[in-house]
């Protein structure tokens, strides 16, 4: 089953506004990853964060793997109608295939 | 678009048959992963098949078996359905074993069981 908590479970922010939205986990992981799923389609990868404290930028997206490796937070800043989506959070443990999912955020964005 | 096709879009079963759900990796993948997703709930890794040869499994009873081809594309076999098997059906490939930050995912496959 899930193994990481993902909060808040939805989201209803106004265009422009900022988004936070974190992870966390009772397990360590290698590799923490952030995805966006649109209806009707596979998630798509956003940011990948590979050290314990690392903080990455993609666009308006910012991400940070925590320093103990059990948590992460996904910020977007300037939210724009087509943030509109699932954000899901995965972690994968070192050399292991078995890739674990939160149960995602879902964002609206009203115009 | 992720290069990543997947066959039938939808899919309407009974409890108790079998299903084969397709997927076409990308050009050059050689790495595809499976997962179930439930309706409001995130992907849960099925198995993952690296140049033909299972290569990983999840929480999944033997029921859920696969294939993969020398062409790479794949397959997901379900035997026995039963109503908690409803769920979208994703594949995702990579180009090696341990790409994550690399794989793509298909659309997905959904399925329902009555």
């Amino acid at each position: 089953g899930q193994q990481l908590n993902q909060s808040p479970q939805s989201m209803f922010i106004q265009e422009g506004e900022d988004v936070s939205m974190n992870c966390t986990s009772s397990s360590i992981f290698n590799t923490w990853l952030w995805y966006k799923q649109d209806p009707g389609e596979g998630p798509v990868l956003l940011i990948a964060l590979y050290k314990a404290g690392e903080l990455t930028s993609n666009g308006r997206l910012t991400a940070q793997f925590g320093i103990t490796r059990k948590d992460s937070f996904l910020n977007i800043s300037a939210s724009i109608p087509s943030d509109v989506g699932i954000y899901f959070c995965a972690g994968q443990f070192y050399n292991n295939n078995d890739m674990r999912f939160g149960a995602g955020t879902r964002l609206t964005v009203k115009p | 678009e992720t290069g990543v096709t997947q066959s039938p879009t939808h899919l309407i079963k009974t409890r108790g048959q079998q299903v084969t759900l397709r997927c076409s990796s990308q050009s050059g993948h050689n790495t595809v992963s499976w997962y179930q997703q439930a309706l409001g709930q995130g992907p849960q890794f099925i198995f993952q098949y690296y140049r033909e040869e299972e290569n990983g499994r999840g929480n999944f009873p033997p029921r859920f078996s696969g294939l993969q081809f020398p062409n790479y594309s794949s397959e997901l076999n379900v035997n026995a359905l039963e109503l908690d098997d409803s769920a979208l059906y994703l594949c995702a490939s990579s180009p090696e074993r341990t790409s994550t930050d690399t794989q793509y995912f298909g659309p997905g496959t959904r399925l329902t069981v009555l």
